[in-house]
């Protein structure tokens, strides 16, 4: 079936760190992948999104790549911030559903100190 | 432009008792969907609906929980006899085509 895996948390970061937080991914296909934030009390945001193999995504100073050959799409960030600390989801779509039916990981939690 | 609304934001309920969660997709989205996060745990897919259809309800329990989506009003998942496995956040999202746009959810408390 489709699963997402996650780095287990918390990530503790200092500020300006750089960040990677790991997401492997089994489907078949080829799924759209996701990454969501969700800051504590509110709901999820999309964060960015690949649609295809080798595409990046990017936004606010996050990068992830759709990586088909080793089934991942790795968030990563030059320098975080301390505004930056809240709950990271990786999420897949199953090919052929259009973007239902969202399979996500169990969420990574980053805390970034000043 | 108002984003994904729910409410109630906390809802409480003793067991036995009925919860009733509301969900407005934003304006000009047709598609609905209802997860529900356990504590420390990812979404959870549970429904799908466009309006006055159910798509797909692969992931709702089959006893106690059932979902609307009306041609007026809003989407309601609602939960019969409420047990305290039932406690967890309910997030509704919606989308026209993609992506899906989540809204603040709603805790529910069972006593």
């Amino acid at each position: 079936g489709n699963s997402v895996t996650q780095m287990e948390g918390p990530v503790t970061l200092s500020e300006e760190a750089f960040l990677t937080i790991n997401c492997t991914y089994t489907a078949t296909g080829y799924p759209s992948l996701f990454w969501y934030v969700q800051y504590p009390g509110e709901g999820l945001q999309l964060l960015l999104k690949a649609t295809k193999a080798d595409d990046k995504g990017s936004n606010k100073g996050f990068e992830a790549t759709y990586r088909k050959e080793t089934t991942s799409f790795h968030l990563e960030k030059g320098s975080v911030q301390v505004s930056d600390s809240a709950v990271y989801f990786c999420a897949l779509s199953p090919m052929n559903t259009g973007f239902q039916k969202l399979v996500f990981g169990t969420g990574t939690r980053l805390l970034v100190s000043p | 432009n108002a984003g994904v609304m729910q409410n109630p934001r906390h809802l409480v309920r003793r067991r036995g008792q009925e919860a009733r969660l509301r969900c407005s997709p934003m304006k000009g989205h047709s598609h609905v969907y209802w997860y529900r996060q356990l504590p420390e745990e990812g979404l959870k897919f549970m429904v799908y609906l466009q309006k006055e259809n159910i798509i797909d309800e692969s992931g709702m329990p089959k006893e106690r929980f059932s979902a609307e989506f009306p041609k007026e009003g809003p989407s309601i998942l609602r939960i019969q006899q409420v047990v305290r496995g039932d406690s967890a956040a309910y997030f509704c999202a919606s989308s026209r085509d993609q992506p899906q746009h989540f809204g603040d959810g709603t805790r529910l408390s069972i006593l």
